[in-house]
């Protein structure tokens, strides 16, 4: 079954800091992959998408199909990152449908 | 101008009544849905529809009931509603279910039971 697991609930790092988000997947095929953010008082948005290999607001995300991880990443954390952080992969049914992981909450602290 | 809205944004009820909640996409997408977002935050796909036919239902009790009264629409009808209802739904639409293709999300409804 297809799966995506993100370890942690809470990410707290100072201003300035790197920031790696943690996602792992589980999908025996080619999966495609994607962030997606909810800032306070927001509506969840993409942030990114494995297949277009951009970097969006300086994050990246690497598919790692070895370690079926696809972390994000940042090298200098700003305040204005923090939010909710959903890690999803797209089933392969045919049907749009997102697998979600359980959300991290990155804290940027001043 | 919104793309994906949703009415009400917030909705306290008493259980057993029976409640709706609207979605409305603005971007011409054929595709919509209805993700729950628990206490945990965690979020959990129920229905989905496309050009107004139902392709997902994610073994969601019968009480919901979503309805596409056409493309740019999915309305959400939960019956006899229960404390556990409670949760964050959240609308969202596609360009078709395809390769790549992005889902925009609406601004969710924090259903209350009590």
């Amino acid at each position: 079954a297809q799966r995506v697991t993100q370890p942690e609930k809470l990410l707290s790092v100072f201003k300035g800091a790197p920031v790696e988000l943690k996602c792992n997947y589980s999908y025996s095929g080619s999966p495609e992959l994607f962030w997606y953010v909810q800032y306070s008082r927001q509506r969840l948005q993409l942030l990114l998408r494995h297949i277009s290999r951009e970097s969006i607001k300086g994050f990246t995300a690497d598919l790692n199909k070895g370690e079926t991880s696809f972390h994000l990443k940042k090298p200098f954390a700003q305040e204005e990152d923090s939010a909710m952080y959903y890690c999803a992969l797209r089933s392969p049914s045919n049907t749009g449908k997102l697998i979600f992981g359980q959300g991290t909450t990155l804290q940027v602290k001043p | 101008d919104t793309a994906v809205s949703q009415t009400p944004k917030y909705l306290v009820t008493q259980m057993g009544n029976d409640k709706s909640i609207k979605c409305e996409q603005n971007l011409g997408h054929d595709t919509m849905y209805w993700y729950k977002q628990d206490s945990k935050k965690f979020l959990k796909i129920m229905f989905s529809y496309n050009n107004k036919e139902l392709i997902i239902n994610e073994t969601v009790p019968n009480r919901f009931s979503p309805k596409s009264p056409d493309k740019a629409h999915l309305n959400l009808h939960i019956n006899s509603l229960e404390l556990g209802d409670s949760a964050v739904y959240f609308c969202a639409s596609s360009q078709g279910v395809h390769d790549n293709t992005e889902a925009f999300f609406g601004q969710g409804t924090r259903l209350t039971v009590v």
